[in-house]
């Protein structure tokens, strides 16, 4: 069965430093996604992403957040100066159309920890 | 504005005796939910969704979920527990009203344990 998937399984980074997540969503799916569960909190979403552009964001994807498709497969958050604040595990996910009625599917994630 | 409780944050059901773990939800319009699992190490594992029709939805490992209008409800159930199913379960939502498309709002999860 096809699978999202997400790498570092782990980062460990320093406050300011800059950080790529990797995922690589389902292949025949569209529309991509990122959210991020900080410990003991709820999942939040972050930004939806297809055909090349950002769908939608929340508040919290402010201007130190930027998502990419570099090629056909991958598809990347990246954090500009990370804060510890970012800590938590962040969360990719495909769906294979929009449409309220779609699922997502979600990679493992990866936990990230800010220093 | 949307939300999504679960009440519980765990859960504790013997081994072959039925398990509820319980949703409610909070829109404007019309819901779409879903189910899903996190087991340890793991990413979320998508379980069953209500869109429309039958207020009974069956999905993946025996699970299913009724959807309850009235009571704003979607408890997911299963009749016979397995230790195996001890893991974290998020209810989360979609609204027709809402100005969003995409993104899904979740519950806080609950812990299901199943002791043997």
């Amino acid at each position: 069965e096809p699978e999202v998937t997400q790498t570092p399984s782990h980062q460990v980074t320093q406050m300011g430093q800059e950080v790529i997540l990797r995922c690589v969503p389902i292949s025949n799916h569209l529309y991509f996604y990122w959210y991020r569960q900080i410990l003991g909190q709820k999942v939040e979403f972050l930004v939806s992403f297809y055909n090349n552009e950002i769908s939608e964001k929340s508040e919290i994807f402010d201007d130190q957040f930027s998502v990419e498709r570099p090629d056909g497969s991958n598809f990347t958050l990246k954090i500009r100066s990370t804060k510890l604040e970012d800590s938590a595990m962040y969360f990719c996910a495909s769906s294979e159309a929009d449409g309220l009625q779609e699922t997502q599917y979600f990679g493992p994630g990866t936990r990230l920890l800010v220093l | 504005a949307q939300s999504v409780a679960q009440p519980e944050d765990q859960v504790n059901v013997a081994e072959g005796n039925p398990l509820t773990v319980k949703c409610t939800y909070s829109v404007s319009g019309n819901p779409y939910l879903f189910w899903y699992v996190q087991y340890p190490n793991r990413g979320l594992q998508f379980l069953l969704k209500y869109i429309t029709g039958d207020n009974l939805v069956k999905g993946s490992y025996g699970f299913e979920a009724e959807f309850n209008k009235s009571q704003t409800s979607f408890h997911l159930k299963k009749p016979s527990a397995l230790v195996s199913d001890s893991a974290l379960y998020f209810c989360a939502v979609r609204d027709l009203r809402s100005h969003s498309n995409y993104q899904l709002i979740w519950g806080a999860g609950t812990k299901l344990i199943i002791k043997p």
